[in-house]
């Protein structure tokens, strides 16, 4: 069965360094992963996506994530972290059989002045 | 372009009370409409989901039901709310564009039940 972890319940960085959300993930077959960032009190916002090709994907806000098969990781990176960064953030993988988005339980990013 | 609306944003019931949540999409047809909870801003419960009008496939046991009355509006309703349904609900849509399905969330009903 497809699952999700994210192994940080909360992340911690100084403003202007770069930052690192880690996600891996298991699927039978081809994975479709998903990132996702979530302010305080609002809906989840689509940051990326990985299909197929480069393994390194470009997204919003500057954000970056690096799809790797041999280590089943999508990390989410950004090279220089800012305050507002912090929020909420979520992995996701498609499940193959239906239309659903498999969650992780999401990492709490706190970026510090 | 699409949007979705979620009303209304905030919502204080008393136990036993019944509930309707109302999500709408626009600018977009036909597309699979989903309702999570998201309880203590941490992580996401999928409770209904739905790929056409009237099809509702239900992914947890509990006093809550869905309809979906129209291709673009899904209802999230309880006879009689209980305390433990307090939470954050969020709906979402996806259309089939090949092989992303990446789903688009409106901005949410905080629900306290008191």
């Amino acid at each position: 069965a497809q699952s999700v972890a994210q192994p940080e319940d909360q992340v911690n960085v100084a403003e202007g360094n770069p930052l690192t959300v880690k996600c891996t993930y298991s699927v039978s077959g081809n994975p479709y992963l998903f990132w996702y960032v979530q302010y305080p009190n609002r809906g989840l916002q689509f940051l990326l996506k990985y299909i197929t090709g480069d393994n390194l994907v470009k997204g919003s806000y500057g954000f970056e994530a690096e799809f790797n098969k041999s280590q089943t990781s999508f990390h989410l990176k950004k090279p220089s972290a800012l305050v507002s960064d912090s929020a909420l953030y979520f992995c996701a993988v498609r499940e193959n059989s239906n239309y659903q988005l498999i969650w992780g339980a999401g990492t709490k990013l706190i970026i510090k002045p | 372009s699409q949007t979705i609306h979620q009303w209304p944003a905030t919502l204080v019931q008393p136990v036993g009370s019944p509930l309707s949540l109302e999500c709408t999409v626009e600018g977009t047809s036909n597309p699979n409409l989903y309702w999570y909870r998201q309880a203590a801003g941490r992580g996401l419960q999928l409770l209904f989901y739905s790929v056409g009008i009237g099809q509702i496939s239900s992914e947890v046991p509990q006093n809550l039901s869905a309809s979906r009355p129209q291709d673009r509006q899904f209802i999230l309703s309880s006879k009689k709310l209980l305390l433990s349904d307090s939470g954050f609900y969020l709906c979402a849509w996806t259309v089939d564009t090949g092989a992303a399905y990446e789903q688009y969330f409106g901005p949410g009903t905080r629900l306290t039940v008191t």
